[in-house]
C-alpha cells in the first residue's frame, strides 16, 4: 500500500531532551515536507525537501532540523525541544510530477514537551 | 504566496450538493490550485487540483473563473462521512517543479441526517 509513515504516534518528552520524529515514504517521491497543525493557526510548513540533500526552510523552521540523506526518509529532528513545540506533526510526500500537486500526508505525530 | 479566504463553518444535509468558495485574490501566474480533506487527528487527503475552469474527479469539482481570484469545490450529495475540514489551497510551483503549500484555517463542514 502506497504511504507515508511516521513514528511514533504519540510521544511525550522533557524540556531539552533531543527527539527525532522519523517519516519514510514508498513511493519514490521525490518532495517531502514537514508540518505542524495547531488550534487556531492550521497547517504550518516547517521544512521541505525536493529531492535528498536538497532541504530548505518552510514558514516556521525555528527550533527544528531536517535531513535527507535517502529518497524514502525524511525525519523531523528537535535538538532542544521546549514547549511550544507541543503540537500535531504530519510529514507528506509527492512526486515530481507536473500534473498532479497532491501531496500524500502520513497519520501524524502528536508531541508533548513538558 | 496568495493568501486564500474561506468560511469558517458551513452546515447541510445529507443527499445535498455543498459549495465551498475560496478566495485568492493575488493568486500568480504560476500557481495552482488545491483542495483538501481533513478529519480529526488525521493528516489531510488531497481531493482535487486545477489551474483554471473545471474540473472534475469522482470525488468532487473545482470550478475557477477565468480571473482565478476565487475557486468553488462542489461536492455532490454529500453524505455524514464527508462531515470534515476542507482546505483550499494555492500551491506556489517553485524552480525545479517543487511546491510550496500554505494552508489557510479552512472550512468545517458539518452534514446532519
Amino acid at each position: 500500500e502506497a504511504q507515508v509513515t511516521q513514528n511514533p504516534r504519540y510521544l511525550i518528552t522533557v524540556t531539552g531532551k533531543k527527539l527525532t520524529v522519523t517519516c519514510s515514504q514508498n513511493m519514490n517521491h521525490e518532495y517531502m515536507s514537514w508540518y505542524r497543525q495547531d488550534p487556531g493557526l492550521g497547517l504550518r510548513q516547517i521544512y521541505y525537501s525536493m529531492n535528498v540533500e536538497v532541504t530548505d526552510k518552510g514558514d516556521v523552521p525555528e527550533g527544528y532540523k531536517v535531513s535527507r540523506k535517502e529518497k524514502r526518509n525524511f525525519p523531523l529532528i528537535l535538538e532542544s525541544p521546549s514547549p511550544n513545540q507541543t503540537s500535531l506533526y504530519f510529514c507528506a510526500s509527492r512526486a515530481q510530477d507536473r500534473s498532479n500537486y497532491g501531496y500524500t500526508f502520513g497519520s501524524g505525530t502528536r508531541l508533548t514537551v513538558v | 504566496l496568495a493568501k486564500t479566504t474561506q468560511p469558517i463553518s458551513m452546515d447541510s444535509y445529507e443527499g445535498q450538493e455543498v459549495n465551498i468558495t475560496c478566495s485568492h485574490n493575488n493568486i500568480a501566474t504560476n500557481d495552482y490550485i488545491t483542495w483538501y480533506q481533513q478529519f480529526p487527528s488525521q493528516g489531510p487527503r488531497f481531493i482535487i487540483q486545477g489551474y483554471k475552469t473545471k474540473v472534475t474527479n469522482e470525488v468532487a469539482s473545482l470550478f475557477i473563473p477565468a480571473d482565478r481570484k476565487s475557486s468553488t469545490l462542489s461536492l455532490p450529495r454529500v453524505s455524514l462521512s464527508d462531515t470534515a475540514v476542507y482546505y483550499c489551497l494555492v500551491a506556489r510551483i517553485l524552480t525545479g517543479g517543487g511546491n510550496k503549500l500554505t494552508f489557510g484555517t479552512g472550512t468545517q463542514l458539518k452534514v446532519e441526517l
